[in-house]
């Protein structure tokens, strides 16, 4: 049972470059998000999704473009990185019920630097 | 102003000692409370999900309980190996899916 697939684990990027950052989950779940997790800040949630071809911004979505054209792929894309956005990177996902909350499935993160 | 808040930042037990970690909301309308455990270099591992005042849930020596204000989670006799840090979220109404984390307790649990 993979679960949610990140990858890559570990990338160094130079300021003012792009990639994108992986994430593929297995449990046909239609709910998808993106969190980046920096010291004393907690979890901040940048993107989400709520089923393919739906997507909207969370609490820090700038620098960051987001796409879902399958149910069980959700690439975060950094278009110009910045030092900023040096953190680790959390994709996870859940199965939506109506009027209820029901419990995420993290993957094992991406640790991203920008120098 | 934060919506969830967790305290303390960080708890040092010795084995045995049994302690509660506190999460407090602000939000209205809550549709479901989680408790997480994160280890280092790791992604958060769920434990928990709590829907109304009153319920709660064992899992080995963790304890979660819910308030209509807070929830802890309860400790009892623990080990080495439950030093991780611990994290509570919350879902609520108007908030869609998504999920307001707290700050996150550290755990350490001294031999």
């Amino acid at each position: 049972n993979a679960g949610v697939t990140q990858t890559p684990k570990f990338q160094v990027l130079k300021t003012g470059q792009s990639m994108t950052l992986q994430c593929a989950q297995d449990m046909n779940h239609e709910y998808m998000s993106w969190y980046r997790q920096d010291p004393g800040m907690g979890l901040r949630l940048i993107h989400y999704s709520v089923g393919a071809g739906i997507t909207d911004q969370g609490e820090v979505p700038n620098g960051y473009n987001v796409s879902r054209s399958t149910t069980e792929d959700f690439p975060l894309r950094l278009l110009s990185a910045a030092p900023s956005q040096t953190s680790v990177y959390f994709c996870a996902s859940s199965y939506p019920t109506t009027g209820l909350n029901t419990e995420a499935f993290f993957g094992q993160g991406t640790r991203l630097t920008v120098v | 102003e934060d919506q969830v808040t967790q305290s303390p930042e960080a708890l040092r037990l010795q084995e045995g000692e049994s302690s509660s970690l506190n999460c407090s909301y602000t939000v209205s309308g809550l549709r479901g409370l989680f408790w997480y455990r994160q280890d280092p270099g790791k992604g958060p591992e769920f434990l928990f999900t709590l829907y109304s005042a009153g319920e709660e849930k064992e899992k080995e020596r963790l304890k979660a309980t819910l308030t209509k204000k807070e929830s802890f989670l309860h400790i009892t006799a623990p080990k080495p190996e439950d030093s991780a840090t611990y994290l509570c979220a919350v879902g609520y109404q108007g908030g869609s899916e998504k999920l307001v984390f707290g700050k996150g307790t550290k755990l350490t649990v001294n031999p």
